[in-house]
C-alpha cells in the first residue's frame, strides 16, 4: 500500500525563491528520505532523517520530521532552475521502502 | 563511471512476449532492488533481493521474477507481458541494512507494450 504521500502535487516559483514540499505517511518509520528525479532519469538520494531527530540540513535543504503528525517538508533555498525535478519521500516499514507520487517543481528563470 | 546501469534504456514489444531487464551496480552493495513506475509517477517496491533474502511484494504477478547470476546483478524477467505492463522499470542498490542506506538508482527501462 502507498506510504507517503506529497504535496503539493505540482509547484511552480521563480528562481531564488524558497520551495517547500510535504510529505505525510500513515504508520510508524525508522527514517525518512528524500529523493529527486530529473526528467527521464533515476532517482538520486537527497538526505535521510531518523526517526529521532527533527531537522537536517544539507546545503540549500533542510529537512524536518514531526513523527506525532506523520509528517515531513522538504525546504529548498534561493532556488535555481537546475532544482527543476520531481522530489519524493521514502519511507521503510518493515524491509520495504514506500514512495509517494511526488511533487513536480519547476523553477522558472 | 555509471553506478547502477539498465539495459536495455527503451523496451517495445508484443502483448505476450517474454522479455528481460538487465542491471548491473559496480557499488559493491549487498542489495539490490526493482521499482516500477506508473505514468503517474507512483513509485512502487517489486523487489528486494541480497544475497541472502528475495523479499518479494505480494502484489506482484509470478509473470514477474528477478534473477540475480552474482552480487552485481539483478536480472528481471517478465513473461507473457500484457498492457498493463507498460511503465518505468527502475534498478537499484544500497549497502546492507535496508533502510538505513541510501538508494542509487539507475535511469530506468521504458517498457512499452503494444
Amino acid at each position: 500500500s502507498q506510504q507517503g504521500e506529497e504535496d503539493p502535487q505540482a509547484l511552480s516559483i521563480q528562481e531564488g525563491e524558497n520551495a517547500t514540499m510535504n510529505c505525510s505517511y500513515k504508520t510508524s518509520i525508522n527514517n525518512l528520505q528524500w529523493y529527486r528525479q530529473n526528467s527521464g532519469r533515476g532517482l538520486v538520494h537527497l538526505i535521510l532523517i531518523r526517526s529521532n531527530e527533527r531537522e537536517k540540513h544539507s546545503g540549500r535543504l533542510r529537512v524536518t520530521l514531526d513523527t506525532s503528525k506523520k509528517s515531513s517538508s522538504l525546504l529548498i533555498t534561493a532556488s535555481r532552475a537546475a532544482d527543476t525535478a520531481s522530489y519524493f519521500c521514502a519511507t521503510l516499514r518493515g524491509n520495504q521502502f514506500y514512495f509517494g507520487t511526488g511533487t513536480s517543481l519547476t523553477v522558472i528563470p | 563511471d555509471t553506478a547502477v546501469s539498465q539495459t536495455p534504456k527503451y523496451l517495445v514489444t508484443q502483448m505476450g512476449n517474454d522479455k528481460s531487464i538487465k542491471c548491473e551496480q559496480n557499488l559493491g552493495h549487498d542489495t539490490m532492488y526493482w521499482y516500477k513506475q506508473d505514468s503517474k509517477k507512483f513509485l512502487k517496491i517489486m523487489f528486494s533481493y541480497n544475497n541472502k533474502e528475495l523479499i518479494i511484494n505480494e502484489t506482484v504477478p509470478n509473470r514477474f521474477s528477478p534473477k540475480s547470476p552474482d552480487k552485481a546483478h539483478l536480472n528481471l524477467h517478465i513473461n507473457s507481458l500484457e498492457l498493463g505492463d507498460s511503465a518505468v522499470y527502475f534498478c537499484a542498490s544500497s549497502q546492507a541494512g535496508t533502510g538505513v542506506q541510501p538508494q542509487h538508482f539507475g535511469d530506468g527501462t521504458r517498457l512499452s507494450i503494444l
